[in-house]
């Protein structure tokens, strides 16, 4: 592994199934990111987590869950889908937290909720 | 409220020189960031900005006026490879980046 991978690439998926996406990192980064970006709205926070064991609210984190487990991983869930949980998904990491610094994306998850 | 605004899209020619404008409106700011998005792939970062002034990388150069609330992203030399997504952020209150829409840049040969 090198950076920061997610799987699985794309997914369809009917509504009110669960679904979690997998990102993990080897930079041993303490904080990571979930985003959703959508055509005309740009990428909006779902879920962060600026340390192993904590994990905190975004800004569109209705319908979705995040854990911390350790420093590497950093799943998401979807609970039960809905179709307006259809977008690209990023995950991403950064060093530290606390908006300074850079961020590295993951290739994405597009996910399609029919 | 927070906001940050950017241009939806922009065409230049290659060669030519082009700046992307981006106001922002945000309560915890604690920089200015510029990544760029090709189509179909995740965002790079290409700048930060915390204090006033003009920072060059190359190509590449991103101004900050924290008291304008403005930033811009300068290319020189434009090339058919910078035709992408610029994507101007700032961070919130709770000190998570916030993000604009994005300008589409289009390089016209």
């Amino acid at each position: 592994i090198a950076g920061i991978t997610q799987a699985p690439t794309s997914q369809i998926l009917a509504a009110g199934r669960r679904m979690t996406l997998r990102c993990t990192q080897d930079m041993r980064h303490n904080a990571m990111y979930w985003y959703r970006q959508d055509l005309g709205l740009g990428l909006r926070l779902i879920h962060y987590s600026n340390t192993a064991g904590t994990t905190g609210k975004g800004e569109v984190p209705d319908g979705y869950s995040v854990s911390r487990a350790n420093t590497d991983d950093f799943p998401l869930t979807l609970a039960s889908a809905v179709p307006s949980q259809t977008s690209v998904y990023f995950c991403a990491s950064s060093v530290t937290s606390g908006g300074v610094g850079e961020q590295f994306f993951g290739p994405g998850t597009r996910l399609t909720v029919l | 409220g927070q906001n940050i605004d950017q241009p939806t899209e922009m065409t230049a020619t290659e060669g030519a020189i082009v700046q992307i404008n981006c106001t922002y409106q945000t309560s915890g700011f604690n920089g200015l960031f510029w990544y760029q998005q090709h189509a179909g792939e995740a965002p790079t970062f290409l700048s930060y900005n915390v204090l006033d002034g003009l920072e060059e990388k190359g190509r590449f150069s991103s101004f900050l006026s924290r008291s304008k609330g403005y930033s811009y992203l300068l290319l020189k030399e434009l090339q058919m490879k910078d035709s992408a997504s610029y994507l101007c952020a700032s961070t919130d209150s709770n000190y998570q980046l916030i993000w604009g829409a994005g300008t589409k840049l289009i390089i016209k040969p």
